[in-house]
């Protein structure tokens, strides 16, 4: 069975300085897809970054990185330059590449960032 | 350019009472996906689709009903609501049979079971 297990509750971090938001996955196939979605305060899921288990390259978006270790099964997502509208929940998700397509997500943690 | 609507946006029902979410997407998805978010448990799975006339259970699908008789709608149904079900319900849809496609996301329905 599939899981993600993000066990950071909340983190802090200070304007400008970067930032490593943990996620670790459990899978049993072969190929599968990781997820990252920003929920702000207003409520909505924003998606920032996917990383796929063949992809030889760790996933970027601007200023959005992701660290993926395959062999741990973990996909950290790390900020860099962190900046007060990152304040949100992130959530990490993952999609096996079998039949039943499942995306599951984790319990997520709440980003702040202070000046 | 829609994208992903939930209808209604906020609800609040008596224990018993049923009722159902609707969730419409204008992107030709075939997959669509129904969550429950509480505080503290991230989004949890009800029941999605692969396709339509097609559903599937997902990680908490007790006491939900959902039906997918349009490709692009996604209905999910409380028979009997409880306090229980008190949450925020995300409709989800995305591409079929890729990993790396990513999901696109409604703006959420509150319901409150009172």
């Amino acid at each position: 069975a599939q899981k993600i297990t993000q066990t950071q509750p909340g983190m802090f971090v200070q304007e400008k300085e970067a930032v490593t938001l943990d996620c670790t996955y459990d899978t049993s196939d072969p190929s599968y897809g990781l997820f990252w979605y920003k929920q702000p305060s207003s409520g909505e899921m924003i998606f920032l970054i996917y990383q796929g288990s063949y992809d030889q390259q760790n996933a970027t978006e601007g200023r959005y990185s992701l660290n993926f270790q395959k062999a741990r099964k973990s996909a950290n997502l790390v900020i860099s330059a962190s900046q007060l509208g990152d304040s949100a929940m992130y959530f990490c998700a993952m999609r096996g590449a079998d039949n039943t397509d499942k995306l599951i997500f984790g319990t997520g943690t709440r980003l702040q960032v202070f000046p | 350019n829609a994208g992903v609507t939930q209808t209604p946006k906020f609800r609040v029902l008596k224990t018993g009472q049923s009722m159902t979410l609707l969730c419409a997407q204008d992107m030709n998805h075939e997959y669509m996906y129904w969550y429950r978010q509480d505080p503290g448990m991230g989004l949890r799975l009800i029941h999605y689709s692969v396709g339509e006339g097609t559903t599937a259970k997902g990680e908490v699908p007790d006491g939900y009903n959902v039906s997918r008789l349009k490709k692009q709608n996604f209905l999910l149904g409380l028979e009997s609501a409880a306090p229980s079900q008190t949450s925020v319900y995300f409709c989800a849809s995305s591409h079929a049979r890729s990993e790396n496609t990513e999901a696109f996301f409604g703006q959420g329905t509150r319901l409150t079971v009172v």
